[in-house]
């Protein structure tokens, strides 16, 4: 049992690169998340997941884009990098998250855009 | 939106009984308060979770009051391995439904 997964760990994009990070879970569960930590701060929610080919906006969507086509799987894409996107990025999920949150965090993806 | 906010540090001795809190004055009223524990280089992990009054479990804690706008994360007997930041969410009503917000974090240190 795996748990979370995330893939890349470590990635150095250019300015106007593209790249996407795949997040797999074996837990069954419905909800997926992902989150971006900057250095001194917390967790922000940038898209989520209510199940199998849904998603939604979080708090920091802008630039980032998801996709939900396999229950399992939670892929976050970076059409084009900017600086600003410099980050370590969680991908989590949980069984049930109407109003209880037990999520379950990967390892993280250090991602550099120069 | 007002702001989930954290002391930013703490610091502690081995074997005492640290209390973290976290004050969220806009929870949602149907929501749950979560807390987790996050070492370096790695995803934060669950540690306790309530709705009312106090939860405890084997590894801490949690009170909270009636009004839910504030929660207390308490650690027993702390140990070197408990040095880590730890975060509170809680779910903030907005026009859409309620919006996951982690806290500002705490920086928890354990000294000998």
């Amino acid at each position: 049992n795996a748990g979370v997964t995330q893939t890349p760990k470590f990635r150095v994009l250019k300015t106007g690169q593209s790249m996407t990070l795949l997040c797999a879970q074996d837990m069954n569960h419905e909800y997926m998340y992902w989150y971006r930590q900057d250095p001194g701060m917390g967790l922000r929610l940038i898209h989520y997941s209510v199940g199998e080919g849904t998603t939604a906006k979080g708090e920091v969507p802008d630039g980032y884009n998801v996709s939900r086509l396999k229950k399992q799987n939670f892929l976050l894409g970076l059409e084009s990098a900017a600086p600003s996107q410099t980050s370590v990025y969680f991908c989590a999920s949980s069984l049930l998250a109407v109003n209880i949150h037990e999520q379950f965090f990967g390892p993280g993806t250090r991602l550099t855009v120069l | 939106l007002a702001k989930t906010t954290q002391p930013i540090s703490m610091d502690s001795y081995e074997g005492q009984e640290v209390n973290i809190t976290c004050s969220h004055n806009n929870i949602a009223t149907n929501d749950y308060i979560t807390w987790y524990q996050q070492f370096p280089s790695q995803g934060p992990r669950f540690i306790i979770q309530g709705y009312k009054t106090k939860v405890t479990n084997e590894v801490a804690s949690l009170f909270i009051p009636a009004d839910r706008k504030s929660s207390t994360l308490s650690l027993p007997r702390v140990s070197l391995s408990d040095t880590a930041v730890y975060y509170c969410l809680v779910g903030v009503p907005t026009g859409g439904g309620n919006k996951l917000t982690f806290g500002t974090g705490t920086q928890l240190k354990v000294e000998l």
